[in-house]
């Protein structure tokens, strides 16, 4: 059984251009959510996917905004970068939608915004 | 609104005493409760989970936590600390019937001194 991974592990890129980040769910999981983590804070829900489709987003903007396919892995696209979207990207995967399925979380892409 | 507090930044023990990691919470309903583990470069690693039944809930590594309703609390433990067990912590809470949407506390680090 294989992990969520994701890549890249690190991306640079200057204010204005537009990111694409990727992530693989563990094997037999429906479901992707992305988070961000900014230095010295906890992860903030960006949003879910479940069967390609958007199911539900936390407090960002729209040029945020994602994709899932039809085996289950996932990307975040980012346009219009600022220099607030340098941070961990975290992938997190689950078998399910609910409050009580588990989430398994990827390494992170690290995106520095100069 | 849900909230999750983590009141303190850092916690500093001594290898084989007992550690504590403090969090509190706020939900509208019944809380689903998770800790984390975050180790450097790394994704988010699953500890425990409290979504029903006995209050003291055994975790992996030899993490527990305790349940408090009355204190809207959630604390993680173990009774003795070891030197790899320094980590970012995180509590994490969702709320019952609210969905998949996680909330994380700003985290806590934890320094276990051979």
């Amino acid at each position: 059984e294989t992990g969520v991974t994701q890549s890249p592990t690190h991306l640079i890129k200057t204010r204005g251009q537009q990111v694409t980040l990727r992530c693989s769910s563990q094997s037999g999981h429906n479901t992707v959510s992305w988070y961000q983590q900014a230095l010295g804070q906890g992860p903030q829900f960006i949003f879910q996917y479940y069967r390609e489709e958007e199911n539900g987003r936390g407090n960002f903007p729209p040029r945020f905004s994602g994709l899932q396919f039809p085996n289950y892995s996932s990307e975040l696209n980012v346009n219009a970068l600022e220099l607030d979207d340098s941070a961990l990207y975290l992938c997190a995967s689950s078998f399910g939608t609910s409050e009580l399925h588990e989430q398994f979380f990827g390494p992170g892409t690290r995106l520095t915004v100069l | 609104a849900q909230s999750v507090a983590q009141p303190e930044d850092q916690v500093n023990v001594a290898e084989g005493n007992p550690l504590t990691v403090k969090c509190t919470y706020s939900v509208s309903g019944n809380p689903y409760l998770f800790w984390y583990v975050q180790y450097p470069n790394r994704g988010l690693q699953f500890l425990l989970k409290y979504i029903t039944g006995d209050n003291l809930v055994k975790g992996s590594y030899g993490f527990e936590a305790e349940f408090n309703k009355s204190q809207t609390s959630f604390h993680l433990k173990k009774p003795s600390a070891l030197v790899s067990d320094s980590a970012l912590y995180f509590c994490a809470v969702r709320d019952e019937g609210g969905g998949f949407k996680t909330i994380f506390g700003a985290g806590t680090r934890l320094f276990v001194k051979a």
